[in-house]
């Protein structure tokens, strides 16, 4: 079946710019995460939803950033006033559920976004 | 400190070899234990998870050593395809999401 996929897979875009990356999860999938990898590091987690909600975002690193999933499907993270810093790859990745043992993660490919 | 260490390698190995990757992690609330594997440009995929009595898979052993909170990867009889960046993955039982180690940097020569 389909896996997670993100678009676009890559964007480039200029510093103070606004910008919106698409996540759709594995159908059925309840949870969906955004996690951040920089060159070198292993992702970092800036959110998680389960259904509509966001469950916790205590990851975001500040208040530019932002991600709904209005439908309890597809989700969208925002960054706002865009900073060179933020240049990054951006992983969604969904779950079953949240509870073991179908909480694995599945990640989609990520979108590359670099800020010039 | 970071939560999840890793020695970044490179390890470059030739085939055949036995290559072992250690990890501590600093959260001792922490629950659940990963590997995952992120090939160059790809996503990571969970490789295996691992349990305190450890486990195996093929060619791949996890161990877990929760009293000093270390984590190891042993792969034997390497392979060409097992060339990789293997990282190191923590989630604490109240948290959900994952905690990721920098990742080890595996190239298996031929």
């Amino acid at each position: 079946g389909a896996g997670v996929s993100q678009t676009p897979s890559n964007k480039v875009t200029e510093k103070g710019k606004y910008v919106e990356l698409r996540c759709d999860p594995i159908s059925g999938h309840t949870a969906l995460y955004w996690y951040r990898q920089s060159l070198g590091q292993g992702p970092e987690f800036l959110i998680y939803f389960q259904g509509t909600g966001a469950a916790d975002d205590s990851g975001l690193p500040n208040d530019r950033f932002f991600a709904v999933r209005p439908e309890g499907s597809v989700s969208t993270l925002k960054i706002q006033r865009t900073e060179r810093g933020d240049s990054a790859v951006y992983l969604c990745a969904s779950s079953l559920s949240i509870s073991y043992p179908d909480n694995e993660q599945f990640f989609g490919p990520g979108t590359r976004l670099t800020v010039l | 400190r970071k939560e999840v260490e890793q020695d970044p390698g490179p390890f470059n190995v030739p085939e055949g070899a036995t290559v072992a990757f250690n990890c501590t992690y600093s959260n001792s609330a922490s629950q659940s234990f990963f590997w995952y594997r992120q090939d160059c440009r790809k996503e990571p995929k969970l490789l295996m998870s691992v349990y305190s009595s450890g486990n195996e898979d093929g060619r791949f052993t996890a161990q877990l050593n929760r009293a000093s909170q270390y984590i190891s990867l042993l792969i034997r009889d390497s392979k060409l395809s097992d060339s990789a960046t293997y990282l190191c993955v923590v989630s604490s039982g109240s948290a959900r999401q994952l905690t990721f180690g920098s990742g080890t940097q595996l190239t298996v020569l031929p």
